[in-house]
């Protein structure tokens, strides 16, 4: 069984500011790992995911996140971020496989003006 | 690209009415699909494993006779909430696996109000 823990619920930070939402993960067997976004009453987004290979994987609006096997982290980061990046953001962790995933709890993710 | 769709995206009903969703893969075959629960301001819930031309599976705490899971073809799971109480408000999500679960599509949701 995997398990997903956000250690943050809520992060506020200010616009144009540096931000890192964390995301630890636990598996007894090989996983891939996902980052989504969901903005209010909306559904879930897709930001990043890793499957293998390099463990530094970027999306195409500024985030990046680094699987981390031995601190079995993939933390989630942005070097500038926008108003428009508030949202809810859920780390989540699958088993190889036609598997379900397991979610966090999610990171509520607010920026300030 | 591959897409899953629900329908309806929000339904209001009446306490003790029975609701169905519909969760479609549109240009994949999707032999297994998943429902997920999200209750406001929580995180996604697993609550079954929709197989195509077999049982659904729920997980613990999940009630089936109240969660009725019809995989009736490739492309299509339903989930009927039966005699739906407003305790059953909730976002239902579903999601279908492809590539070995490199990729999951989620749908884009359906908000139930049972007043």
């Amino acid at each position: 069984a995997q398990s997903v823990t956000q250690l943050d619920s809520q992060v506020p930070v200010f616009e144009e500011a540096p931000v890192e939402l964390r995301c630890n993960y636990s598996s007894s067997v090989s996983v891939y790992l996902f980052w989504y976004v969901q903005y209010p009453n909306q559904g879930l987004q897709l930001l990043l995911k890793y499957l293998s290979g390099s463990t530094l994987v970027e999306s195409i609006n500024g985030f990046e996140a680094e699987f981390n096997k031995s601190q079995t982290s993939f933390h989630l980061r942005k070097p500038s971020v926008h108003i428009s990046d508030t949202a809810e953001y859920f780390c989540a962790v699958g088993a190889r496989g036609n598997t379900p995933l397991v979610f966090g709890k999610g990171t509520r993710l607010s920026v300030i003006a | 690209g591959a897409v899953v769709s629900q329908h309806p995206s929000w339904v209001i009903c009446k306490s003790g009415t029975s609701v169905k969703i519909e969760c479609r893969s549109l240009d994949f075959q999707a032999t297994t699909m998943f429902w997920y629960r999200q209750f406001p301001k929580q995180s996604l819930m697993l609550m079954a494993t929709s197989n195509e031309g077999s049982k659904a599976t729920y997980e613990q705490g999940v009630e089936k006779d109240k969660f009725l899971i019809n995989h009736a073809s490739l492309t299509l799971s339903t989930l009927t909430v039966t005699s739906a109480h407003p305790e059953d408000s909730s976002f239902y999500i579903c999601s279908a696996p492809r590539h070995s679960g490199e990729t999951q599509y989620f749908g884009p949701g359906t908000r139930l109000l049972v007043l």
